[in-house]
């Protein structure tokens, strides 16, 4: 089945810095989401990616749809420690029901102050 | 808007036990929604697909005897784990499509069979 290579896997790294994270696919999605997820919750929606070469930001955060369509990015700026936890990237490939989406490994994200 | 309920946050129970899990579609109707079993540290793998007013679609592996979905209405649909055993024990997430293109989430439960 389709599936979503996400790295990368942790990353480490200080109050301050960007953060910059990728997911790639063999095969084509029209719809391209980030997600993060908090221990013990379930994930929330970040950026929602329609359209191949899409950029969009949501305050600190900015994604890209790839003019390929087979892969996005998540850049985080200037992290906080609140920006701990996983984050996920997810495809809706064409033809499937509405909200199935496939997911990535998962990036986990420690920022230290 | 688009606000997914799940409930219990978290349970205990017996091994040999049955549990029900709800989702709910706070503000929107959802003619789908999904059910995920998710390992610590691990993506979220899709266990079934639930459609309203009829049979849920469960993925390779899952057993649907012992995951029982129900979705009886545009707003609910349910998650039985059937004679629990301590191998079931993870965390549970439902989502809902429908709307649009993106996927919401409840806020997931987490079973623990002893």
């Amino acid at each position: 089945g389709q599936q979503l290579n996400q790295s990368p896997q942790s990353m480490f790294i200080q109050e301050g810095e960007d953060v910059s994270m990728n997911c790639t696919s063999s095969s084509i999605f029209n719809t391209w989401l980030w997600y993060k997820q908090d221990p013990g919750e379930g994930p929330v929606l970040l950026i929602a990616l329609y359209k191949a070469g899409e950029l969009t930001s949501n305050g600190r955060l900015t994604a890209q749809f790839g003019i390929t369509r087979k892969d996005s990015f998540l850049n985080i700026s200037a992290s906080i420690p609140s920006d701990v936890g996983i984050y996920f990237c997810a495809g809706l490939a064409g033809g499937t029901s509405y909200g199935k989406l496939t997911f990535g490994q998962g990036t986990i994200l420690t920022v230290h102050p | 808007g688009a606000v997914v309920s799940q409930h219990p946050s978290w349970v205990i129970c017996k091994s040999g036990t049955s549990v029900k899990i709800e989702c709910r579609s706070l503000d929107f109707q959802a003619t789908t929604m999904f059910w995920y079993r998710q390992f610590p540290k691990q993506s979220l793998m899709l266990m079934a697909t639930s459609n309203e007013g009829s049979k849920a679609t469960y993925e390779q592996g899952v057993e649907k005897d012992k995951f029982l979905i129900n979705h009886a209405s545009l707003t609910l649909s349910t998650l039985t784990v059937t004679s629990a055993h301590p191998e079931d024990s993870s965390f549970y997430i439902c989502s809902a499509g429908g709307v649009s293109t993106e996927a919401f989430f409840g806020q997931g439960t987490r079973l623990t069979v002893v």
